[in-house]
């Protein structure tokens, strides 16, 4: 079983519309997340992280944390197409030594 | 931007045979990390580093070996390449292991073992 589930695996939203994506970890240890996109093609690039309760705002990207579900939330606004990709989420221990455990990730394309 | 290059970026290889990956990055970071990416598995962790002289296994290390002679380079080996090695392989380098840390990827190798 994934340690860490990403939902939905795929996700089509129209152009200037919001995304929302999904990560929870199955590992009580895990205490940060990162967010990493991923264009066709490509190699994941990181977008957000966070480490703490809460929410944190970057821009028209947006990513939520409760460390008590070990659930993290991405949302981006006035998607574009541009937005489109693979968006993975990856969780991490403290003390583990910058390992990280990814998910599956969720494919994000953006009608216009 | 941190900068991680591998090499080759393609590569055909035979069964039975050799294949050696190879990752340099310019950041002076501690960490390097070997992964691959499936599809229905996502990108797992094959083997990693905290210097020059050190590796360590990650989750799938079996039929892997890794070296890393030096701060910047990071070698991934198949002494025996069999097809299911065929994949995708990237590299990452990231700081000191912290939580601040972002991993840097490079670009990736896409294997063909027939």
């Amino acid at each position: 079983q994934q340690k860490v589930q990403q939902s939905p695996e795929s996700l089509i939203v129209p152009e200037g519309g919001m995304a929302s994506l999904n990560c929870t970890s199955s590992d009580r240890n895990v205490d940060y997340f990162w967010w990493y996109r991923q264009h066709s093609g490509k190699s994941p690039k990181m977008l957000m992280s966070i480490f703490s309760n809460g929410e944190k705002e970057e821009g028209r990207f947006t990513v939520h944390l409760n460390k008590a579900s070990l659930h993290t939330s991405l949302h981006i606004r006035d998607s574009q197409p541009s937005d489109s990709a693979l968006y993975l989420c990856a969780a991490g221990i403290t003390g583990n030594t910058g390992k990280l455990i990814f998910g599956l990730g969720t494919t994000l394309q953006v009608q216009p | 931007e941190a900068a991680v290059t591998q090499s080759p970026r393609n590569k055909v290889a035979v069964t039975g045979g050799k294949v050696t990956l190879s990752c340099n990055q310019t950041n002076n970071h501690n960490n390097m990390y070997w992964y691959r990416q499936d599809t229905g598995h996502g990108l797992r962790l094959i083997h990693y580093s905290y210097g020059a002289g050190s590796t360590e296994k990650g989750d799938i290390p079996d039929g892997y070996k890794a070296s890393r002679p030096s701060q910047e380079n990071f070698s991934l080996i198949l002494e025996l390449a069999t097809p299911s090695q065929t994949s995708v392989y990237f590299c990452a380098s990231g700081g000191t292991g912290g939580n601040q840390d972002t991993q840097y990827f490079g670009p990736g190798t896409r294997l063909l073992v027939l």
